[in-house]
């Protein structure tokens, strides 16, 4: 079966310095994986999808992902953190049956 | 505009008090699907459909029903709301895999924060 773990359910970072968003993945076949984000009181955002194309995915605001199949990694990054970076954010993989299975969240706070 | 839109945004209603939450899309999409977003647990599938008269249920069914009488629409029934339903609510949208090419990807709504009490 599918699965997601989402490595930090929080992650703190100084505006203008790196972001790292931990994803790990579990499937028996080659998944679709998507990273969404969710700004306060708000719906869910696609920022970026891997669908067996291109490993290094770039998405919306700087962000990209890195689709690793030896680590089963889809780790979220964006060189520079912006105060309006600051939500949760989700992994999610996509099972055969297109039913998208979501990790836990990351809560990314900026600070000035 | 391509869209996912759900109603109402907010609801309170009491204990057994049949409910309906509607959801709509425009982007000709088969598969919608419903989840329930609770702290500390992600989103969770409520039920699926991959086309029109064809539904199935996710991974918390309990309590709830749908149906998709027409392609554009999935509504969410909750027929006695109790309070372990108090939740937030999206549906979603997409092309069924291996469909939609670049634009494959799931649109979701805004969401409905339900509140039983």
């Amino acid at each position: 079966a599918q699965s997601v773990t989402q490595l930090d359910s929080h992650v703190s970072v100084s505006e203008g310095t790196p972001v790292l968003l931990r994803c790990n993945y579990s499937s028996s076949y080659s998944p679709s994986l998507f990273w969404y984000v969710q700004h306060p009181n708000k719906g869910l955002q696609l920022l970026l999808k891997y669908t067996s194309a291109a490993t290094l995915v770039k998405g919306i605001n700087g962000f990209e992902a890195e689709f690793k199949k030896s680590e089963t990694s889809f780790h979220l990054t964006k060189p520079s953190a912006h105060m309006s970076d600051a939500a949760e954010y989700f992994c999610v993989v996509s099972d055969i049956t297109d039913k998208l299975i979501f990790g836990t969240g990351t809560r990314l706070q900026v600070f000035p | 505009e391509a869209q996912v839109t759900q109603n109402p945004r907010y609801l309170i209603t009491v204990t057994g008090k049949k409910l309906t939450v509607t959801c709509s899309q425009n982007m000709n999409h088969e598969y919608m699907s419903w989840y329930r977003q609770d702290p500390g647990l992600g989103l969770r599938q409520i039920y699926y459909s991959m086309n029109v008269e064809v539904t199935d249920k996710g991974d918390v069914p309990e309590g709830y029903k749908v149906s998709r009488k027409e392609k554009r629409n999935f509504p969410l029934i909750l027929e006695s709301p109790s309070p372990n339903q108090t939740s937030l609510y999206f549906c979603a949208s997409s092309f069924l895999p291996g469909q939609g090419g670049l634009n494959y990807g799931y649109t979701f709504g805004s969401g409905t924060r339900l509140t039983v009490v």
